[in-house]
């Protein structure tokens, strides 16, 4: 049963501290998007990757995020010093060439108290 | 630029009832649109997608939406609600801005009482 795999699950964190998600998309896709959802705001596209290249993360504060794709296995979204406002559930989610579906992980919950 | 318009965060229904959750798009071009669920503290499944093929879209667990142009919609509906419908409901839709990226409404909270 191909899925995205995220972990972890959840992650409780002090202000300050780097915080490192993980994605495993699902073999022989090609694209990769990370989302955090918030009650506030909804699901904002933070970035996403084809071929494991960046193709947009304008909506990604650039301060202190950074998305990348060591290689086709993983992708992992950094948050570093990570704040209280970062508190939210991040999702990833892949497709395969053309988006006709996009396919989500778990998500992982971030609490940064 | 495309993007796509949810009506109402909330929307509650009886068991039995007909569902039916409002999305409109904008798009200078013919869109691909979704429907996804998401139950609480899962990630989002896919419901169903309308790629330009029929317009009206048959999907999973009884829901179906039709593609009307000319009115710039894509609302999803079913004829009679289960309690295990309860969920928020998100619609979306692939924005092509040089390189193509799935963008997400909003979200309807559908709360369905006995």
């Amino acid at each position: 049963d191909a899925r995205v795999t995220q972990t972890p699950r959840d992650k409780v964190t002090e202000m300050g501290q780097e915080v490192t998600m993980r994605c495993q998309p699902i073999l022989g896709h090609n694209t990769v998007f990370w989302y955090r959802q918030t009650m506030m705001q909804g699901l904002e596209l933070l970035a996403y990757f084809r071929n494991r290249a960046p193709l947009d993360d304008s909506g990604m504060p650039k301060d202190r995020f950074s998305a990348e794709m060591p290689d086709a296995t993983l992708a992992t979204l950094k948050i570093q010093p990570s704040e209280p406002r970062d508190s939210a559930v991040y999702f990833c989610a892949s497709a395969s060439q053309g988006i006709t579906e996009a396919f989500f992980g778990q998500g992982t919950r971030l609490t940064v108290v | 630029a495309q993007s796509v318009t949810q009506l109402g965060s909330h929307v509650s229904v009886s068991e039995g009832a007909l569902v039916l959750l409002r999305c409109n798009y904008s798009s200078s071009v013919p869109p691909y649109l979704f429907w996804y669920v998401q139950y609480p503290n899962q990630g989002l499944q896919l419901l169903l997608k309308y790629t330009s093929a029929a317009t009206l879209v048959k999907g999973i667990n009884g829901f179906e939406a039709e593609f009307k142009k000319s009115e710039t919609s894509f609302h999803l509906t079913k004829p009679s609600a289960h309690m295990s419908d309860a969920a928020e409901y998100f619609c979306a839709v692939i924005l092509n801005t040089g390189f193509q990226k799935l963008v997400f409404g909003t979200g309807t909270r559908l709360l369905v009482s006995p």
